[in-house]
């Protein structure tokens, strides 16, 4: 069964620095993809990238990008000059089952410092 | 905006009733699923729906039932609530395209006393 793992439970970051969320999957499938979802303190749950595993450049969306290492079965998402409004819970998902359900990690709580 | 809505947004509810909470999308999307969030476990799946009357389980579906008559509309009933169900309920679309996403609702906090 496909696993996710965020190992990060709170990060706390200088503001304007980059920041790096780790990501870590255990599947057997040969074909796959991660998601990145943000959940601001108001609690909305927010799309952010999404890469699949034979995407050949790491996708980017505006100052977001996912760092996808296969070998290492890791995806982490990084947040170039981060901002205060950055500060928010930060879920990685994998979709199972042919991407019919998605399993999501238990999150890390990333805090912008001023 | 992905044209979600949920109803009610916050429930309040005593152990032992039913509960029902009603998820409407507007683009009409096969697929819709129910998520709940609790402190340490991200979300997890309770049911989820790929078409009119099609409904599968999810990896917390006991206590759970779900119905979908209509494409637009995904209802979820607590059968008999229990204080273990107190939480944030999210539904969800999926949305065809580069990588299917998700796309959520705002959710519907609901306290079991």
């Amino acid at each position: 069964a496909q696993k996710i793992t965020q190992t990060q439970p709170g990060m706390f970051v200088q503001e304007k620095e980059a920041v790096t969320l780790d990501c870590t999957y255990d599947t057997s499938d040969p074909s796959y993809g991660l998601f990145w979802y943000k959940q601001p303190s108001s609690g909305e749950m927010i799309f952010l990238i999404y890469q699949g595993s034979y995407d050949q450049q790491n996708a980017t969306e505006g100052r977001y990008s996912l760092n996808f290492q296969k070998a290492r079965k890791s995806a982490n998402l990084v947040i170039s000059a981060s901002q205060l409004g950055d500060s928010a819970m930060y879920f990685c998902a994998f979709p199972v089952f042919g991407n019919e359900k998605l399993t999501f990690g238990t999150g890390t709580r990333l805090t912008i410092i001023p | 905006d992905a044209g979600i809505t949920q109803s009610p947004r916050h429930k309040v509810t005593e152990t032992g009733t039913p509960v029902t909470l009603r998820c409407h999308q507007t683009e009409n999307h096969r697929y819709m699923y129910w998520y709940r969030q609790d402190p340490g476990h991200g979300l997890r799946l309770i049911h989820y729906s790929y078409g009119v009357k099609d409904t599968d389980k999810g990896e917390v579906s006991d206590g759970y039932s779900v119905s979908r008559s209509k494409t637009e509309d995904f209802l979820l009933t607590l059968e008999s609530a229990t204080s273990s169900q107190t939480s944030v309920y999210f539904c969800a679309i999926k949305k065809p395209g580069g990588g299917e996403t998700q796309y959520f609702g705002p959710g519907t906090r609901l306290l079991v006393l």
